[in-house]
């Protein structure tokens, strides 16, 4: 497999504010990366995919300037929930795809980061 | 119709049973499926991959796919209760990386 660790992996704020999720590759180079959020008892839905150099491709009816991708590096992705409420309340899960010497489409996810707007 | 579509459950087995679990797909164009396994509260984490028509085996897991019936299950022999959890099944979208998940069957290992 790979790992993939995200940080923070819960975090707590309140509303109005914005939080940052890094997604981070620990042992090798991500081509892609994808976030996706999931909510209590539902499958994981997919926000955005972002390329390395690019900007990130927004799936329908998610706001691009809520939810700020970047993808600084071929290890390094953040999420940017900017003014952030009680119903962006989620579980918040990166994966990436590797680059060559891995079967290329298939998806690593990191542990997730749970946060609660209050 | 939903492009992914997998019972939901709970399908409870007995510890040391099969499991069988199910799932149907919509895009015809999809090459690559993928099963994952969630705990509860954590992050999917990847059982395999299968690409072909058939069954692919890799320990007490083994997938099969039927392209022409858009179908792909995924069995667990000698289940035991560490194997409950939601399994979701994701074909890559045609032409993309992107996958489409299903909502995932829970599955729940009787001791």
């Amino acid at each position: 497999g790979a790992v993939v660790s995200q940080h923070p992996s819960w975090v707590i704020c309140k509303s109005g504010t914005s939080v940052k999720i890094e997604c981070r590759s620990l042992d090798f180079q991500a081509t892609t990366m994808f976030w996706y959020r999931q909510f209590p008892k539902q499958s994981l839905m997919l926000m955005a995919t972002s390329n390395e150099g690019s900007k990130a491709t927004y799936e329908q009816g998610v706001e691009k300037d809520k939810f700020l991708i970047n993808h600084a590096s071929l290890t390094l992705s953040t999420l940017t929930v900017t003014s952030a409420h009680p119903e962006d309340s989620s579980f918040y899960i990166c994966s990436l795809r590797a680059g060559g010497g891995r079967a290329t489409d298939t998806q690593y996810f990191g542990p997730g980061t749970r946060l609660t707007v209050l | 119709q939903k492009e992914v579509e997998q019972n939901s459950g709970p399908l409870s087995v007995p510890e040391g049973a099969i499991a069988s679990l199910n799932c149907t797909y919509s895009d015809r164009g999809s090459q690559s499926f993928f099963w994952y396994r969630q705990y509860s509260g954590k992050s999917p984490e990847l059982i395999m991959s299968i690409y072909s028509n058939g069954d692919k085996e890799d320990g007490r897991f083994t997938a099969q796919l039927n392209k022409a019936s858009q179908y792909v299950s995924l069995l667990i022999r000698d289940s035991q209760p560490s194997d409950s959890a939601t399994y979701l099944c994701a074909p890559r979208r045609s032409g993309t990386y992107k996958y489409i998940f299903g909502t995932g069957t829970r599955l729940k290992v009787l001791a």
